[in-house]
């Protein structure tokens, strides 16, 4: 079993809908989560991230941790064309000689049509 | 402008040809990564760096060496490219800074598409 599952998709909404990206994980040793997003032909640039212990919103994008069922949550409001991306969870800070590195899910891509 | 920088973009060579991809990062982080990433499997770790001469393996670190001379340079060499080896590599790097996650946010290349023949 990986130890980040991600929905690889694809994914087509309209625009204004609310998206939700979800992933999964199986290990309990780690601290944060972070969230990027990938246009193509270019690299992944971070959207945002949180810790393992909450919720956090910035603008239209809502992440989630519910940590009792190990599940993380991004949510897009208002979803724009611009928001045409692949989108990649990320977990991290696991500790000892872990520290520093994330472990990625497959990316879920999203198009957003007008 | 803070960047992490990938030479070259392109790449197509043949099997057994040895190959370096270059990398280098301008704003002082200590931590630095490769991954590459094929359709289905999402980024997978090569090799990462916690310093001037500390590397070791990450997730996929068959056929691949790296160096790490200096703090802002992180070339990933192929001795013998194989047609397996053929995928997207991204350099990545971050301050490095145990639980804290703004330390270990981390900054990606444009990446370099690779195709061993």
């Amino acid at each position: 079993q990986k130890e980040v599952e991600q929905d690889p998709g694809p994914l087509s909404v309209p625009e204004g809908a609310i998206v939700s990206l979800n992933c999964t994980y199986s290990n309990s040793a780690f601290q944060y989560f972070m969230w990027y997003r990938q246009y193509s032909r270019k690299g992944p640039e971070l959207l945002m991230y949180t810790y393992s212990s909450g919720n956090k919103e910035d603008g239209r994008f809502t992440a989630q941790v519910d940590k009792s069922s190990k599940y993380i949550s991004l949510f897009i409001r208002d979803s724009q064309p611009s928001d045409s991306a692949t989108y990649l969870c990320a977990k991290g800070g696991a500790g000892g000689t872990s520290y520093g590195k994330l472990t990625f899910g497959q990316g879920t891509i999203l198009t957003v049509h007008p | 402008e803070a960047q992490v920088t990938q030479n070259p973009r392109y790449l197509i060579t043949v099997t057994g040809k040895k190959l370096t991809v270059t990398c280098s990062q301008n704003m002082n982080h200590e931590y630095m990564s490769w991954y590459r990433q094929d359709p289905g499997l999402g980024l997978r770790q090569i090799y990462y760096s916690m310093n001037v001469e500390v590397t070791d393996k990450g997730d996929v670190p068959e056929g691949y060496k790296v160096s790490r001379k200096e703090k802002r340079n992180f070339p990933l060499i192929l001795e013998s490219p194989s047609p397996n080896q053929t995928s997207l590599y991204f350099c990545a790097s971050s301050l490095g800074g145990g639980g804290n996650a703004a330390k270990n946010i981390q900054y990606f290349g444009a990446g370099t598409r690779l195709s061993v023949l």
